[in-house]
C-alpha cells in the first residue's frame, strides 16, 4: 500500500531565511503525482507545487522548490526567502495512476511551519 | 470566479442526529471528494465521486452518507451512526489529471 511520510511535526525558520521540509512516500508504480499543499489559519487548502514523477526535472514555483529523488522516494519542499504569509501547515500529498477508475491520494500527517520575523 | 463553496462554515449537531454538509463547485470538475482532518492527522478520504449518479467509499465511509445528483454538487451526511463526528471537512474536485481544489471547510461540532 502507498504510504507518505513526513517527519517533521514542526520546522521554525527566521523571516528571509531558506528552510526544507521532508516527504518521503512508498510506492509500487511508476507513473504518479506528487504534490505539496498548504494550509494557513484560514484551514484554506492551497495548491503549493507538483510534480509528475516521470520529469527527471524539479518543479520550482516562484520562490518553491521541490528536490524528488525517484529512486530514494523523497520529496522534499525548500522554500526561499521564508515570508511572515509562509507560516501554515504544509502537507505532502501522494496521486496514483489512474487504476480501476479512480485516482488515489495520499496524504502526509503534515508539518507545521512558524516563521520568526 | 471559478471555485468550491463549503457551508455553512460552522456546524454544530446535537447527540443522535443528521447533519448535511454542503459542496457546491463551478469548475465543471468530475471528480468530488470529501475529507475529515482531525488534529494531529492528515486528510482521511471518507468519499469520493468520479462521475454524476456515482460514488465510492474512502477509508472512513462508515457512519456517513452521499449523494451526487449533480455535477456541480456532493453533499455529505453525517449520521448518527458516526460516533465521533467532531472534524473539520474538507470537499475537494479535480478535473482529469488534475491536482486538487479544495473547498474553505466545515467545522462540525457535537454539542
Amino acid at each position: 500500500a502507498q504510504t507518505v511520510t513526513q517527519s517533521q511535526p514542526e520546522m521554525s525558520v527566521q523571516e528571509a531565511e531558506t528552510v526544507t521540509l521532508s516527504c518521503t512516500y512508498d510506492t509500487s508504480e511508476s507513473d504518479y503525482y506528487l504534490f505539496w499543499y498548504k494550509q494557513p489559519p484560514s484551514r484554506q487548502m492551497i495548491l503549493v507545487i507538483r510534480q509528475e514523477a516521470y520529469k527527471q526535472q524539479n518543479a520550482t514555483e516562484n520562490r518553491f522548490s521541490v528536490n524528488f529523488q525517484k529512486a530514494a522516494k523523497s520529496f522534499s519542499l525548500k522554500i526561499s526567502d521564508s515570508q511572515l504569509g509562509d507560516a501554515a501547515m504544509y502537507f505532502c500529498a501522494y496521486r496514483s495512476p489512474f487504476l480501476s477508475g479512480t485516482y488515489k491520494y495520499i496524504f502526509g500527517t503534515g508539518t507545521r511551519l512558524k516563521v520568526l520575523a | 470566479d471559478g471555485g468550491i463553496t463549503q457551508s455553512p462554515k460552522y456546524l454544530f449537531r446535537k447527540e443522535g442526529q443528521n447533519v448535511t454538509l454542503s459542496c457546491e463547485q463551478n469548475l465543471n470538475h468530475d471528480a468530488m471528494y470529501w475529507y475529515r482532518q482531525d488534529p494531529g492527522q492528515g486528510l482521511r478520504l471518507i468519499y469520493y465521486s468520479q462521475i454524476v449518479n456515482d460514488f465510492q467509499k474512502g477509508d472512513i465511509a462508515e457512519g456517513y452518507s452521499v449523494s451526487r445528483e449533480k455535477k456541480e454538487s456532493f453533499p455529505l451526511t453525517v449520521t448518527s451512526a458516526q460516533k465521533n463526528p467532531t472534524a473539520f471537512y474538507l470537499c475537494a474536485s479535480t478535473p482529469v489529471g488534475g491536482g486538487y481544489t479544495f473547498g474553505s471547510g466545515t467545522r462540525l461540532t457535537v454539542v
